[in-house]
């Protein structure tokens, strides 16, 4: 079974801060990506990756940064945490070729800013 | 507008009812998913359509690209089926998000 893994289901910080959050996945997936999910909105693309050091914003990418140094790793990265930040966020990959495939999520962050 | 409207937003249930959630899009697309989302936030793919029918179980996903539509079935509805449900399609590269259906199923 494919497993992603996320390093903190939830996450309390201050506006201000640099705040890290870490993605792994154990099935050597090409893509990854980072969503934040808030209530009526349903997902939003933040960043996806499709290769080692390589990225493309998605929806909403302002105030947030996006790290793959290795395939199996995808940081998340808020420069300074705004208190419009607060909400779940939600790692997942899949397999190379066709970013229509299916994808596998993990457990989601969520994140606090006060 | 989103390109991806659900309906309805919120159901509640009886056990062993048939549910039926539907999805429309505005958009021409190659791909549509339907996901199931649990408290506590895990996300899991139940299908991906991109012509006719697919069954699993008691959940059967339907789609009709002509209309730009889909619905999602559940036969005899159980307590263990109240979940977020949420419809995606893959457009321009991405998929697009519907905002879900949030189902519950008393006993």
């Amino acid at each position: 079974d494919v497993k992603v893994t996320q390093s903190s289901r939830y996450l309390v910080k201050r506006t201000g801060e640099k705040v890290f959050l870490e993605c792994v996945q154990d099935m050597d997936h090409e893509n990854m990506f980072w969503y934040r999910q808030d209530p009526g909105l349903g997902l939003r693309l933040i960043y996806f990756s499709y290769d080692v050091k390589m990225k493309e914003k998605g929806d909403i990418p302002e105030g947030y940064s996006v790290s793959r140094e290795k395939k199996e790793r995808f940081s998340l990265i808020l420069e300074s945490a705004s208190t419009n930040q607060t909400s779940m966020y939600l790692c997942a990959s899949s397999l190379a070729g066709s970013l229509r495939d299916t994808q596998y999520f993990g457990p989601g962050t969520r994140l606090t800013v006060l | 507008k989103n390109e991806v409207e659900q309906s309805p937003q919120n159901l509640t249930a009886q056990e062993g009812e048939f549910i039926t959630i539907n999805c429309s899009y505005s958009v021409g697309i190659s791909a549509l998913h339907w996901l199931q989302q649990h408290p506590g936030g895990g996300i899991v793919s139940l299908f991906m359509l991109s012509s006719g029918k697919k069954k699993h179980g008691r959940l059967i996903a339907t789609i009709n690209i002509q209309e730009k539509h889909s619905s999602l079935h559940i036969t005899a509805s159980h307590p263990r089926d109240s979940a977020v449900y949420i419809c995606a399609v893959y457009y321009g590269n991405k998929l697009v998000f519907g905002a879900g259906t949030i189902l519950r199923v008393k006993s």
